[in-house]
């Protein structure tokens, strides 16, 4: 079990461009989650999916960003035409499901750095 | 809706002295609690959490907390800052959507400590 993984750790893109992150979460883990921080900030909920599904989306999420999970295991955030203020830290989690409520916990990647120049 | 406001976006001690870094919450339901630390360039590690099984809870490094419910209060501390404390820190609550899924932080506190 080698925790949370994310890739890539930095980003730089220029504005207009796609990009697209990987987060692979702790083997058995069927619940992830993506976050946004912003510098000075906690991180902002983005979206989760049980398994391959996804469950529940924030309006943070413009429809320029998709995520997905196609097998239930590592999922993939992109956002397409990129702007400035997409600047950000990245944070993919993940947790067990099996046991309801927080008695299991979110456990967190290092991140994907996004610089939007 | 629930929310943390965590006082003091810094906090400034002295090696050895009393760490309080001050997390207040607003929940309509039973709220689910959480401290996390950040170090620089990476991801965040939980502390320690507050599930209603007891008030004081202990965590990880010499840090504690107390859940005050008529204060609506979730402060962490440590007897002793020790140099390595150094980070950021940020309280979570669980929200109710989705059975506790989602997590709402506050902005963080930034510990500096000095020898």
């Amino acid at each position: 079990d080698t925790g949370v993984s994310q890739n890539p750790r930095h980003k730089i893109t220029k504005r207009g461009q796609n990009v697209t992150f990987r987060c692979d979460p702790i083997s058995e883990h069927n619940r992830l989650y993506w976050y946004r921080q912003t510098l000075g900030q906690g991180p902002e909920f983005l979206t989760y999916f049980q398994n391959e599904a996804q469950l529940e989306k924030s309006r943070l999420l413009s429809d320029r960003f998709s995520a997905e999970r196609p097998k239930g295991s590592f999922s993939t955030l992109e956002i397409q035409r990129t702007e400035q203020g997409d600047s950000a830290m990245y944070l993919c989690a993940s947790r067990l499901g099996k046991l309801a409520g927080p008695k299991n916990i979110q456990y967190f990647g290092a991140g994907t750095r996004l610089s939007v120049l | 809706a629930q929310s943390v406001t965590q006082l003091g976006s810094h906090v400034s001690v002295s090696e050895g002295a009393l760490v309080l870094l001050r997390c207040n919450y607003s929940s309509s339901v039973p709220p689910y609690l959480f401290w996390y630390v950040q170090y620089p360039n990476q991801g965040l590690q939980l502390l320690l959490k507050y599930t209603s099984a007891a008030t004081l809870v202990k965590g990880i490094n010499g840090f504690e907390a107390e859940f005050k419910k008529s204060e609506t209060s979730f402060h962490l501390t440590k007897p002793s800052a020790h140099m390595s404390d150094a980070a950021e820190y940020f309280c979570a609550v669980g929200t109710l959507s989705g059975g506790y899924n989602k997590l709402i932080f506050g902005a963080g506190t930034r510990l500096a400590v000095h020898p």
